[in-house]
């Protein structure tokens, strides 16, 4: 199915445990970004990708880590989870051509760690 | 890319048009004006964006004032399905780079 997917959609782990989360998109989009959404805030961007092999810091990227070995995915991993990344992560993606161009989000992770 | 502001909330009879307003006074020359919403637990959805002039497509109307330093969204006649958070975003062309920075929004109740 054409799109943008993240899997899993909900995640528990535990602190200190490695977490990877999924993201996949059909288009050939350039750009990639992972956001989080803490309860009752607005998205703030981990990290973005202008193409594969290209990854750059947001504003909260501490204990994340991200590559974008092909164009269609990036995945995000949480090195070592801590409480303070419950959140939900939401990926997105556009297409780096042309003057202007939406993002498209996928559907979200729901990420608890207890 | 610029800053924007927005009221926290506002409310919205259904049916009535809904305009929703932000300041984005330190807009250059070479950034757009991007409408986002995200309705409740779901990824955010394009809405419309502008450059200068007014535009108008099947979701929304943006109007952007002469001087480029704030603008509105209008939902002609909002529905109760329009109960979302709206957020505003200036960013360059996307050919030019252009990550979106997401402020707090507006959430938009739409009553019966």
């Amino acid at each position: 199915d054409a799109g943008i997917t993240q899997s899993p959609r909900y995640k528990i782990t535990e602190t200190g445990r490695q977490v990877t989360l999924m993201c996949h998109q059909t288009w050939s989009h350039s750009y990639m970004f992972w956001y989080r959404q803490d309860l009752g805030h607005g998205l703030r961007l981990i990290y973005y990708s202008a193409a594969a092999d290209i990854t750059d810091k947001g504003e909260v990227s501490d204990g994340y880590v991200v590559s974008r070995s092909k164009t269609e995915n990036f995945p995000l991993t949480l090195e070592s989870a801590t409480r303070s990344q419950t959140s939900v992560y939401f990926c997105a993606s556009r297409p780096g051509q042309g003057a202007d161009s939406e993002a498209f989000f996928g559907q979200g992770t729901r990420l608890t760690v207890v | 890319d610029a800053k924007t502001t927005q009221p926290t909330s506002m409310d919205c009879a259904e049916g009535r048009a809904a305009n929703l307003p932000c300041n984005h006074s330190t807009i250059s020359g070479n950034e757009y004006v991007y409408w986002y919403r995200q309705i409740h637990s779901q990824g955010p959805q394009y809405i419309i964006h502008g450059l200068k002039n007014n535009e108008t497509n099947e979701m929304a109307s943006l109007i952007i004032t002469e001087d480029r330093k704030s603008s509105t969204l209008i939902l002609p006649h909002a529905t109760l399905r329009d109960t979302a958070v709206y957020y505003c975003i200036v960013r360059v062309a996307s050919n030019q780079g252009g990550k979106l920075i997401f402020g707090q929004g507006t959430e938009l109740s739409v009553k019966p």
